[in-house]
């Protein structure tokens, strides 16, 4: 079965600094999908960035940028030019593209990201 | 501004009681999802609905009944829940079941069981 780890439970960074938030997971699968999904506080979970396996480019969405390294199983994010507004709950999740419902992600338990003014 | 709105945000009940939490999309969507967000554990899909039917079921205690009458609506009566039980619910919806697909969730319904 596939799983996810975050490994840092917390992590805090300076309103302009970038900070990289670490995800690890376990498949034996070739093709898959990797997300980044935000949730601030006491509001909706949003995606953030998506990476599908067969591409070898990391994904890039404005200032938010992933390090897919496939033979490490590794699915880092990068935040750049952090802002107050980025503090949340970061989820990374899994899924495969073999059956199954689309909502069945795997996901980690989480990152919180505080942001220091 | 959300596209998944759930109700109530918070509800707090007693073990014995019975209750429902709403869900509703206004995104056209064909999918819709019941998570359960416990602190420090990863989210737990609950149940899964593809076009009103349900598709999914992950093993959930049947105290916990869902109902989707429309593609837009989806909900989750609870009655005789345990105190464990106490955690955010969150519904999601996506563009029919398919690959790769994005979520979009709710802000979820916060649950107390006394």
């Amino acid at each position: 079965a596939q799983t996810v780890t975050q490994s840092q439970p917390e992590m805090s960074v300076q309103e302009a600094e970038t900070v990289t938030l670490s995800c690890t997971y376990d498949t034996s699968e070739s093709d898959y999908y990797l997300f980044w999904y935000k949730q601030p506080p006491s509001r909706q979970m949003i995606l953030v960035i998506r990476q599908e396996a067969y591409k070898q480019q990391n994904a890039t969405e404005n200032r938010f940028s992933v390090n897919f390294q496939k033979a490490a199983k590794s699915f880092s994010l990068k935040i750049s030019d952090s802002q107050l507004g980025d503090a949340a709950m970061y989820f990374c999740a899994y899924r495969s593209v073999y059956g199954g419902s689309q909502g069945n992600l795997i996901f980690g338990k989480g990152t919180k990201l505080s942001v220091k003014p | 501004e959300t596209g998944v709105t759930q109700t109530p945000r918070h509800l707090v009940m007693g073990m014995t009681n019975k209750k429902s939490l709403k869900c509703e999309q206004h995104l056209g969507h064909n999918a819709m999802y019941w998570y359960k967000q416990s602190a420090k554990k990863p989210l737990e899909l609950m149940f899964v609905y593809n076009f009103k039917e349900q598709t999914e079921n992950n093993s959930v205690p049947s105290r916990f009944s869902p109902e989707c009458p429309n593609s837009s609506h989806l909900f989750l009566h609870l009655h005789t829940l345990q105190p464990e039980d106490s955690a955010l619910y969150l519904c999601a919806s996506s563009l029919e079941d398919s690959v790769g697909g994005e979520l979009f969730f709710g802000e979820g319904s916060r649950l107390t069981v006394l």
